[in-house]
């Protein structure tokens, strides 16, 4: 069974660090992979998907994403964190070929500190 | 255009009573689901459908039903509202089911005593 697991449940990091928010996978076959961002009392907005091609995905606000296939990971990454990027992220994945629904992980809390 | 819209933005019922979520998009988008996000458990699918008149059960579909009679409605409903169903619900659509490029409403939050 398809299956995504985000390991930190919290990550804090301070204004202008890098930030890594960590995703791994088990799917049967190739997967897509999305991130999606939830601020307080909103929906999910979709960041970024790896669908094919490169390995690093470069999204919205600056996101950046890079699939590996060995490792099944699919780890979220930003340069230099703001404020503003503080929020709820989910990994979420769906196998292809197949017409399975997407799969959520539980979502890391981001904190960045000024 | 309005994206995906879900009213009420929050209910609270009591035990045993009935209502119905709703959810509507004007994207024309064919794929459509419903999801509650509990916390700790991240979202997890209720119902979904992949156009009018084609529904399918998620991971947890227990207490709920849903019909999709139009391509832009897409109703959930609790048939006898239990304390466990008390949760913030998320309705959500994508033009491509493949793709999963979903558009997600503002939710409801839904509170059962």
């Amino acid at each position: 069974a398809q299956s995504v697991a985000q390991p930190e449940d919290q990550v804090n990091v301070a204004e202008g660090n890098p930030l890594t928010v960590k995703c791994t996978y088990s799917v049967s076959g190739n997967p897509y992979l999305f991130w999606y961002v939830q601020y307080p009392n909103r929906g999910l907005q979709f960041l970024l998907k790896y669908i094919t091609g490169d390995n690093l995905v470069k999204g919205s606000y600056g996101f950046e994403a890079e699939f590996n296939k060995s490792q099944t990971s699919f780890h979220l990454k930003k340069p230099s964190a703001l404020v503003s990027d503080s929020a709820l992220y989910f990994c979420a994945v769906r196998p292809r070929p197949g017409n399975t629904p997407l799969v959520f992980g539980k979502g890391t809390r981001l904190s960045v500190i000024a | 255009n309005a994206g995906v819209t879900q009213t009420p933005k929050f209910q609270v019922l009591k035990t045993g009573q009935s209502m119905t979520l709703q959810c509507a998009q004007d994207m024309n988008h064919e794929y459509m689901s419903w999801y509650r996000q509990d916390p700790g458990m991240g979202l997890r699918l209720i119902h979904y459908s992949v156009g009018a008149g084609i529904t399918d059960q998620g991971e947890v579909p227990n207490g709920y039903n849903v019909s999709r009679s139009t391509t832009e409605d897409f109703p959930l409903r609790l048939l006898s509202a239990a304390p466990s169903q008390t949760s913030v619900y998320f309705c959500a659509s994508s033009a491509d089911r493949r793709r999963y490029e979903q558009y997600f409403g503002p939710g409801t939050r839904l509170t059962v005593t």
